[in-house]
C-alpha cells in the first residue's frame, strides 16, 4: 500500500502562533482529506481537498498531487485547535486510509 | 451535532456476551464504513459498504460481523470478543468522492 508520512508527529504552540502541517505520499492519492480528532474523540471533517487550495477561516489547504503531498496551515492558533490532525486518502474504491496523525497542543 | 448518529455511546461487554452496534445516516450517502481506534492511534478501516453490499472487509476477524439493513443503517454485532477489541468504533458515510462525515462513536470496554 502507499505510505504516508505525517509531520511533525507532535506540535506545541503559543496561543496565536501559526503552523503548517504536512502528509507526504510515497504515490498517488485519491480523496484527500484533513481531519480534526478533539480531544472528546469527535473527528471532523476540515477539507476534501484532492487537488489546489482551499481556505476555511483560519484554517487553509494545500494540494499539490503531482509532487504527493499536502499541506494544513492553521493561523492564529486557539486552545480550541488543539487535538489531533489526520490527513487520509484512498487507494482503492472508497478505502479511506488515515496518516498516524500530528497531535498539536496550543497553550494559552 | 454530528449528522451521522451512533449508538450507544459506551458499551461494557464480557467475553461471553453478544452486543450490536448502530449506525444511522440521513444524508443519502452510498458508502459507509466501521473504523477501530486505539487510544493514541489513527483510524482503522475494518469495512466498507458500498450501495449496502460489503465491498471491503480488512481481514477483520469473524467475531466482528457487520450488517447494513437499508441504505441509512450500519451495525457491527459483536460476538465473543477479547479484551484487546476494547477501543473505539467509529462509524463514518460518504458520497463517491466527496468528504468522509463521521459519527462520535462507541466506546467498547470488553471485560
Amino acid at each position: 500500500g502507499i505510505q504516508v508520512e505525517q509531520s511533525p508527529p507532535d506540535l506545541i504552540l503559543q496561543e496565536g502562533a501559526n503552523s503548517t502541517l504536512r502528509c507526504n505520499f510515497s504515490d498517488s492519492v485519491n480523496n484527500l482529506q484533513w481531519f480534526h480528532q478533539n480531544p472528546w474523540g469527535q473527528l471532523i471533517n476540515l477539507f476534501y481537498i484532492p487537488s489546489g487550495t482551499k481556505q476555511n477561516g483560519r484554517l487553509s489547504a494545500t494540494t499539490v498531487a503531482t509532487e504527493r503531498y499536502s499541506l494544513l496551515y492553521i493561523s492564529s492558533s486557539q486552545t480550541t485547535d488543539s487535538g489531533v490532525y489526520f490527513c487520509a486518502h484512498s487507494e482503492n474504491n472508497n478505502d479511506m486510509r488515515f496518516g498516524a496523525g500530528t497531535r498539536l497542543t496550543v497553550k494559552p | 451535532d454530528t449528522e451521522v448518529t451512533q449508538t450507544p455511546k459506551h458499551l461494557v461487554m464480557g467475553m461471553t456476551n453478544k452486543k450490536s452496534l448502530k449506525c444511522e445516516q440521513h444524508m443519502g450517502h452510498r458508502a459507509m464504513y466501521w473504523y477501530k481506534q486505539k487510544a493514541k492511534k489513527p483510524p482503522e478501516l475494518m469495512f466498507v459498504y458500498s450501495y449496502e453490499k460489503l465491498s471491503i472487509n480488512e481481514s477483520v476477524p469473524s467475531r466482528f460481523s457487520p450488517e447494513c439493513p437499508n441504505s441509512s443503517l450500519l451495525n457491527l454485532h459483536l460476538h465473543a470478543l477479547q479484551p484487546e477489541d476494547s477501543a473505539l468504533y467509529l462509524c463514518a458515510s460518504s458520497q463517491w468522492d466527496s468528504p468522509l462525515h463521521f459519527g462520535n462513536g462507541t466506546r467498547l470496554t470488553v471485560t
